[in-house]
């Protein structure tokens, strides 16, 4: 099985609001990620956990926070969103280990709408 | 210069045509390499990763030049299903994170 699952699939929020986005595999991968991606671009990395620790923040404003609860859950908080926002976040997992070559699986994204 | 650099198409070719992309990377520490596809409004899946003495999967090859520093994925036989855009996507030693070209656009018409 190399599903990673996401919710929810679509989201409208406002500038004030506060949500979640969350991400869920069972894979057994230690390794998980977020992305962001524009329409005709290709995902642009924000942040990366590392057996539950987060190991890369590509300099993502405070206004989103990422939590990883364990190994299986991701979570993105978000807080104060401008319009510009407004994309396809994607959450990634993978092993972490060199022999299996890092593949990672997507899961099928969560697109937000910011008002 | 960009990482990974792919001429960014479209690619307008009839069903059951071959079409090949390219894929060019610059970090010489780069590790592994894979092509994934990605349709309209989803998620990239991953089509193949590459490997040096390259690599067939059905209707689908892929080639590794590390000298060169290039990647390639040949489809034969074009199918209308086949329509998506095709990311290479590369993985450096040391970064810990996958490091993606802009993508191919595919468009095979009937």
């Amino acid at each position: 099985d190399t599903e990673v699952t996401q919710t929810p699939k679509h989201l409208v929020m406002g500038m004030t609001n506060k949500k979640s986005l969350k991400c869920e595999q069972h894979m057994g991968h230690r390794a998980m990620y977020w992305y962001k991606q524009k329409a005709k671009k290709p995902p642009e990395l924000m942040f990366v956990y590392s057996y539950e620790k987060l190991s890369i923040n590509e300099s993502v404003p405070s206004r989103f926070s990422p939590e990883c609860p364990n190994s299986s859950l991701l979570n993105l908080h978000l807080h104060a969103l401008q319009p510009e926002d407004s994309a396809l976040y994607l959450c990634a997992s993978s092993q972490t280990s060199e022999a299996t070559g890092y593949t990672q699986y997507f899961g099928p994204g969560t697109r937000l709408t910011v008002l | 210069r960009k990482e990974v650099e792919q001429d960014p198409g479209p690619f307008n070719v009839p069903e059951g045509a071959t079409v090949a992309f390219n894929c060019t990377y610059s970090n010489s520490a780069s590790q592994s390499f894979f092509w994934y596809r990605q349709d309209c409004r989803k998620e990239p899946k991953l089509l193949m990763s590459v490997y040096s003495s390259g690599n067939e999967d059905g209707r689908f090859t892929a080639q590794l030049n590390r000298a060169s520093q290039y990647i390639s994925l040949l489809i034969r036989d074009s199918k209308l299903s086949d329509s998506a855009t095709y990311l290479c996507v590369v993985w450096v030693t040391g970064r810990r994170a996958l490091t993606f070209g802009s993508g191919t656009r595919l468009q095979v018409q009937p």
